[in-house]
């Protein structure tokens, strides 16, 4: 079963950090793109980041560039996200997600569960 | 970066034909995908680019796209089809992706 788990969410004061963990299973992991997307209480949705198959190119929205580095492990099958300097507006359930193809097309074919992020004092 | 919009909201009579459109610059160049959300549950994928329907989404899915609009239609709406759905593409600016504000989808 095709498969993404997102854990490392919480409550964290503004200006503290946090690290995103999505653990893959079910298919080639370093096949494909990923992201993170985040959805904010009530809101739509919002891309964060992208890293293509192999680390080699990586994307991030105005909003977190700067503050937020997305990495992976392929040989554990991994997708990661370090959050420094949070702030209030970062507070969202946050998604990873599966390309459709190993660079990036925007297509997100498989989405894990998500994990709340909340930012305040 | 560039941005999609679509219609807040609309509404299906049960059986009924409706089309959720979704406009942009970066849709002339990049295709769109789309996405349906139901409350408390994440995105599922639907459709992309001018035939890709995931394996298990019924086919009366469907996609389409002109010009700087892409749409997707839902031939005969169900009750489970109610729910919010959204688009997104990649971004003219370099490795970047951009969502829509979402259409939350009635079905009466």
């Amino acid at each position: 079963e095709v498969q993404l788990v997102e854990s490392g969410g919480g409550l964290v004061q503004p200006g503290r950090s946090l690290r995103l963990s999505c653990a893959a299973s079910g298919f080639s992991f370093d096949d494909y793109a990923m992201h993170w997307v985040r959805q904010a209480p009530g809101k739509g949705l919002e891309w964060v980041s992208y890293i293509n198959y192999n680390s080699g190119s990586t994307g991030y929205a105005d909003s977190v560039k700067g503050r937020f580095i997305i990495s992976r492990d392929n040989a554990k099958n991994s997708l990661y996200l370090q959050m420094n300097s949070l702030r209030a507006e970062d507070t969202a359930l946050y998604y990873c997600a599966k390309d459709y193809s190993s660079s990036s097309v925007g297509a997100f074919e498989i989405w894990g569960q998500g994990t709340m992020v909340s930012v305040s004092s | 970066s560039s941005e999609l919009t679509q219609d807040p909201a609309v509404s299906v009579a049960l059986g009924q034909t409706i089309r959720i459109t979704c406009q942009g610059d970066s849709l002339r160049t990049y295709y769109a995908s789309w996405y349906q959300q139901k409350p408390g549950q994440a995105p599922v994928f639907v459709f992309y680019g001018k035939n890709i329907r995931p394996s298990g989404i019924p086919d009366r899915f469907s996609g389409s796209s002109s010009g700087n609009t892409a749409s997707l239609t839902i031939t005969g709406a169900q009750a489970e089809d109610e729910a919010d759905y959204y688009c997104n593409s990649r971004d003219s600016s370099a490795n970047h992706v951009v969502f829509g504000g979402g259409t939350k989808l009635t079905v009466l």
